[in-house]
């Protein structure tokens, strides 16, 4: 049970380049998360989504892109990378049997983070 | 806006000695607490929280949290802290409000002295 995998763990990027950041559960968690974390600030949600085919903006969107075909994976895309981008992205995820809002409060199991420099 | 605050971006302590961290959060009702923990090169990994009831809650690793609704507090507390221990270490909350997503504290790096 590896639990939350993300690859890569270190990416360099030029400006105007486009990556995708990997995200992968085997817990079989309907819910998943990206989250940003900057220098001195607090985790930023990204995107989320509740379900496969399910994904919704969270407070920090722009710039970035996800999709859910799959429980499993839950990939971040980044179109135009840009110097604001440079920052370490943490993949979540966690798991509720009977849906609804609070929900996001069930545990969540993180992955190790990649960390992203834009050029 | 909703906030938290950790006041704290480092702290050192001596190993066995005791150990408080501080949250304070802004939000006009009573939300739901967190304490998350990341260890280097790690996740975040899930320490505590709170949703209702005993306002002393434990945790994991033999940390515990008491909720102080009068100073909008939950302070992450350890009787005796272990080399192990150093890590950096996260409050969040859930408010209660349409949006349901965790507001994050911005983290204090716990360093143990031999």
């Amino acid at each position: 049970n590896a639990g939350v995998t993300q690859t890569p763990k270190f990416r360099i990027l030029k400006i105007g380049q486009s990556m995708t950041l990997q995200c992968t559960q085997d817990m079989n968690h309907n819910y998943m998360y990206w989250y940003r974390q900057d220098p001195g600030m607090g985790l930023k949600l990204i995107y989320y989504s509740v379900g496969a085919g399910i994904t919704d903006k969270g407070e920090v969107p722009n710039g970035y892109n996800v999709s859910r075909s799959t429980t499993e994976d839950f990939p971040l895309r980044l179109e135009l990378a840009a110097p604001s981008q440079t920052s370490v992205y943490f993949c979540a995820s966690s798991y509720s049997l009977a849906g609804g809002h609070l929900s996001s409060y069930n545990e969540q199991f993180f992955g190790p983070g990649t960390r992203l420099t834009v050029l | 806006a909703q906030s938290v605050t950790q006041p704290d971006i480092h702290i050192t302590v001596s190993e066995g000695a005791s150990l408080e961290l501080r949250c304070n959060y802004s939000y006009g009702a009573t939300p739901y607490l967190f304490w998350y923990v990341q260890s280097p090169g790690q996740g975040l990994q899930l320490l505590l929280k709170y949703f209702s009831g005993d306002t002393l809650v434990q945790g994991i690793k033999g940390f515990e949290a008491e909720f102080k609704r009068s100073q909008s507090s939950f302070n992450l507390r350890k009787p005796s802290v272990h080399w192990s221990d150093a890590a950096e270490y996260f409050c969040a909350v859930g408010p209660m409000d349409s949006n349901y997503q965790l507001i994050w504290g911005a983290g204090t790096k716990l360093i143990i002295k031999p």
